[in-house]
């Protein structure tokens, strides 16, 4: 079974600084989805970014972007110029592309602190 | 367009009572999901079905049922509910290879 862990339960960044979210997991697949998600205190989960596994070029969304190491299994996300609207919850997740209903298996998220 | 909807937003319920959770979504997508979230576990699935008609279990079923009578809908049901079933009920939903979209969520205490 997959897994993936944030062993990061709280991160603080200052505003306009860079932040780096750590997310590894663990899979026996070789193809599959990774994600990060936003959860602000709305609720609301948000898409940040995604990347598939067969690529390795890093996925890059505006001020995000992520370090993808296929061989040591992870997927952290770099926030360049921190805003405060950043503060959030924000949670890696895995997906395989195998027949299991494209379920998300979620990592325990990481609470994104942002100091003006 | 509204995306995924859940209703209700909020519940307190007492122990033993049953309800019903309701998802809608009007993006005619094939696959629906229940996740239930609790403070520092992230969120964990507990239904999904991949079509009109179609449930299966996720990570964490027992104590609920769902069904999907139609394709925009997926409701889940506490029978009897426990005060372990308190949580934040997210619904999502997706179509084919692209990203699941969520619901605001439920907040359902149990007391």
């Amino acid at each position: 079974a997959q897994t993936v862990t944030q062993s990061q339960p709280e991160m603080s960044v200052q505003e306009a600084e860079t932040v780096t979210l750590s997310c590894t997991y663990d899979t026996s697949e070789s193809d599959y989805y990774l994600f990060w998600y936003k959860q602000p205190p709305s609720r609301q989960m948000i898409l940040v970014i995604r990347q598939e596994a067969y690529k390795q070029q890093n996925a890059t969304e505006n001020r995000f972007s992520v370090n993808f190491q296929k061989a040591a299994k992870s997927f952290s996300l770099k926030i360049s110029d921190s805003q405060l609207g950043d503060a959030a919850m924000y949670f890696c997740a895995y997906r395989t592309v195998y027949n299991q209903g494209g379920k998300l298996i979620f990592g325990q998220g990481t609470e994104l602190s942002v100091k003006p | 367009n509204a995306g995924v909807t859940q209703t209700p937003k909020f519940r307190v319920l007492k122990t033993g009572q049953s309800m019903t959770l309701l998802c809608a979504q009007d993006m005619n997508h094939e696959y629906m999901y229940w996740y239930r979230q609790d403070p520092g576990m992230g969120l964990r699935l507990i239904h999904y079905s991949v079509g009109e008609g179609t449930t299966a279990k996720g990570e964490v079923p027992d104590g609920y049922n769902v069904s999907r009578l139609k394709k925009q809908n997926f409701l889940l049901g506490l029978e009897s509910a426990a005060p372990s079933q308190t949580s934040v009920y997210f619904c999502a939903s997706r179509q084919s290879d692209y990203e699941q979209y969520f619901g605001p969520g439920t907040r359902l205490t149990v007391t």
